[in-house]
């Protein structure tokens, strides 16, 4: 069965930082997607950033990036030059089309203080 | 981007009525809807998977006969809670994908369901 594990709870970070989040899975299968999702107070969920497996360079989306690695099942989020608007809490989630589901982890939970 | 509307974004409804939460893609067709449920501060639990035009598939643990799910066409899914009851007061929300397309999952704004 695929696992998603997100081992922080609740991070803070200075406005204008940097903050890593991170997400481990687990899975047999070689052919996935990757996530990040944000979900801000309103509730909405919003896409950060997408990683294919097959894809070695990691994903990267203005501000946002990514740290895959493969072999360690190991997918990280890091937060550049960190916005208030970035409060939020984000959740790493997982696809295969060998399931077709969306697995998501439980979350981890940040702040941008002013 | 993709436009998923979930209507309603609230609804409070007594106990043992049932509730009807729907889920629109706006601009683009959906085959396959999901349906999660989140409870304060988790993550969010898969309740079903729906595609266009055949039976929705649950995840163990989720009654297909409280939680009925259609999937009537390419851009709405619909999710009835019937006999309502407190315990299925929460948080609902859907998300849908492309047709013949692995992509990312476009959300609804979700529903918020009191059961008084």
């Amino acid at each position: 069965a695929q696992t998603v594990t997100q081992s922080q709870p609740e991070m803070s970070v200075q406005e204008a930082e940097t903050v890593t989040l991170s997400c481990t899975y687990d899975t047999s299968e070689n052919n996935y997607y990757l996530f990040w999702y944000k979900q801000p107070p309103s509730r909405q969920m919003i896409l950060v950033i997408r990683q294919e497996a097959y894809k070695q360079q990691n994903a990267t989306e203005n501000r946002f990036s990514v740290n895959f690695q493969k072999a360690a099942k190991s997918f990280s989020l890091k937060i550049s030059d960190s916005q208030l608007g970035d409060t939020a809490m984000y959740f790493c989630a997982f696809f295969t089309s060998g399931t077709y589901k969306y697995i998501f982890g439980t979350g981890t939970r940040l702040k941008v203080l002013a | 981007g993709a436009v998923v509307s979930q209507h309603p974004s609230r609804v409070i409804c007594k106990s043992g009525t049932s509730v009807k939460i729907e889920c629109r893609s706006l601009d683009f067709q959906a085959t396959t809807m999901f349906w999660y449920r989140q409870f304060p501060k988790q993550s969010l639990m898969l309740m079903a998977t729906s595609n266009e035009g055949s039976k929705a598939t649950y995840e163990q643990g989720v009654e297909k006969d409280k939680f009925l799910i259609n999937h009537a066409s390419l851009t709405l899914s619909t999710l009835t809670v019937t006999s309502a009851h407190p315990e299925d007061s929460s948080f609902y929300i859907c998300s849908a994908t492309f047709q013949q397309g692995i992509t990312e999952a476009f959300f609804g704004q979700g529903t918020r369901l009191t059961v008084v």
